[in-house]
This record gives C-alpha cells, sequence and structure tokens, in this order.
C-alpha cells in the first residue's frame, strides 16, 4: 500500500543529544514537510521540500535540521540546540502541482520526550 | 498572513445525530483552497474534504459537508448521522499561496465527543 512510513512511533532524547526521525514515502510525491504539533494545538511546520537536495525553514526551524537526498525519504534531526523538543511530530507529503487542491498526505507520527 | 480560526475547542453530540464544526479564516488572497482533516488519538491525521475558493457548489464527501460562506469567510465541516468512531480532534486547514510553494496553515482544532 502507498503511504507514508514515519519511524520510531516514540523517541526518547538525553539533554544534549540530536535525534534523528524518519520519514519514508512511496506515493511517489514531490514535496515534503515536517510539523511539530504541541498539546491542544494545530500543526506549525518547521521545514518543508519540493524537490531532491532543496529545503527551505518553515515557521520554527531552529533547532533543527532535514536532508532530501532522495525523493522518498525526508529525516529530520532534532538537535541540541531545539530546548524544547518534547511534541509530536509529523511528516507529511504531497504531490504539490496542479493548483491549491492537493491535499497533503500524513504519517502516523513520532512522539519524542525528554529523558 | 492568512489565519483559521477555530473557536469551538470541543464540541459534544449524541450517535446518529448531525454536527458542525466551526471554521473562519482570514486571506487577502483570491486562489485558496480550504480542507479539513480528522485526528484520531493515535495521532494520524485524515484527510476529509476539500474546498476551493472558486467552487461553486459545496463539497461533500459521504457523511461529511463543507458549508462555504465565502463572504463570510467560513468553511464549516458538517458531520451528519454522527458515528461513535467520529470523536477525534478536527483540524481546519487553508492552503496559502507563497512563492510557487503551497503552504497549510492550521487552526487550534476542535476535540469532538460522540456519545451514545
Amino acid at each position: 500500500d502507498g503511504g507514508i512510513t514515519q519511524s520510531p512511533k516514540y523517541l526518547f532524547r538525553k539533554e544534549g543529544q540530536n535525534v534523528t526521525l524518519s520519514c519514508e514515502q512511496n506515493l511517489n510525491h514531490d514535496a515534503m514537510y515536517w510539523y511539530r504539533q504541541d498539546p491542544g494545538q494545530g500543526l506549525r511546520l518547521i521545514y518543508y521540500s519540493q524537490i531532491v537536495n532543496d529545503f527551505q525553514k518553515g515557521d520554527i526551524a531552529e533547532g533543527y535540521s532535514v536532508s532530501r537526498e532522495k525523493k522518498e525519504s525526508f529525516p529530520l534531526t532534532v538537535t541540541s540546540a531545539q530546548k524544547n523538543p518534547t511534541a509530536f511530530y509529523l511528516c507529511a507529503s504531497s504531490i504539490d502541482r496542479g493548483g491549491v487542491g492537493q491535499p497533503q498526505h500524513f504519517g502516523d507520527g513520532t512522539r519524542l520526550s525528554i529523558l | 498572513a492568512q489565519k483559521i480560526t477555530q473557536t469551538q475547542p470541543g464540541m459534544f453530540v449524541q450517535e446518529k445525530e448531525a454536527v458542525t464544526l466551526d471554521c473562519t479564516y482570514d486571506t487577502s488572497d483570491q486562489s485558496y483552497g480550504l480542507f479539513w482533516y480528522k485526528q484520531p488519538s493515535s495521532g494520524e491525521m485524515i484527510f476529509l474534504i476539500y474546498q476551493g475558493s472558486y467552487d461553486e457548489q459545496n463539497a461533500t464527501e459521504g457523511r461529511y459537508s463543507l458549508n462555504f460562506q465565502k463572504a463570510r469567510k467560513s468553511a464549516n465541516l458538517v458531520i451528519s448521522a454522527s458515528q461513535l468512531g467520529d470523536s477525534a480532534m478536527y483540524f481546519c486547514a487553508m492552503r496559502e499561496v507563497f512563492t510557487g510553494f503551497q503552504k497549510l496553515v492550521f487552526g487550534t482544532g476542535t476535540r469532538l465527543l460522540v456519545s451514545p
């Protein structure tokens, strides 16, 4: 089945440690996105990528980094510079062409907590 | 900047009844898209329905319909014949066109609880 796979489902980070969240899609979508969701809040955009080897900062990129070496993969690294990383992280993808009507499709998310 | 407002933090409905979840938006763009997503307690975001700003008819998808009032800048989701499985968070989002990249702006969501 086509879809977006995020791993791991749960992740724990120690102080001063970098951690990487995986996101893989087999939908052949061009665009991929990372969102952060805090309790009782909507989603906020961290980074996005429209094509391979290119990505842009979203609204809350500080303390995060990404790479897009393959079309199907868009890993997110939460660095030690992110002082409040505890949140639910969602990866999404979309065709991103043909007007405003293309929905973004989401993975199941990764819940990150501080040890 | 575009903005989405969902004023109902929580809604209760009895099984088999209809419920309306409110969404208002603010944009100066003429071309935009409005989306509704469902987020069950498991966390994944499920796309429900889409309405384009130039669509003349309200969107419908099964038990979901969108009450789109462009002049009032509202895009309310109507769920007919509620089911227990409809209990979830519901997010309204707008597609923002920004230098060729189409960004989704989300509201803060409404938690719907369907009771037997």
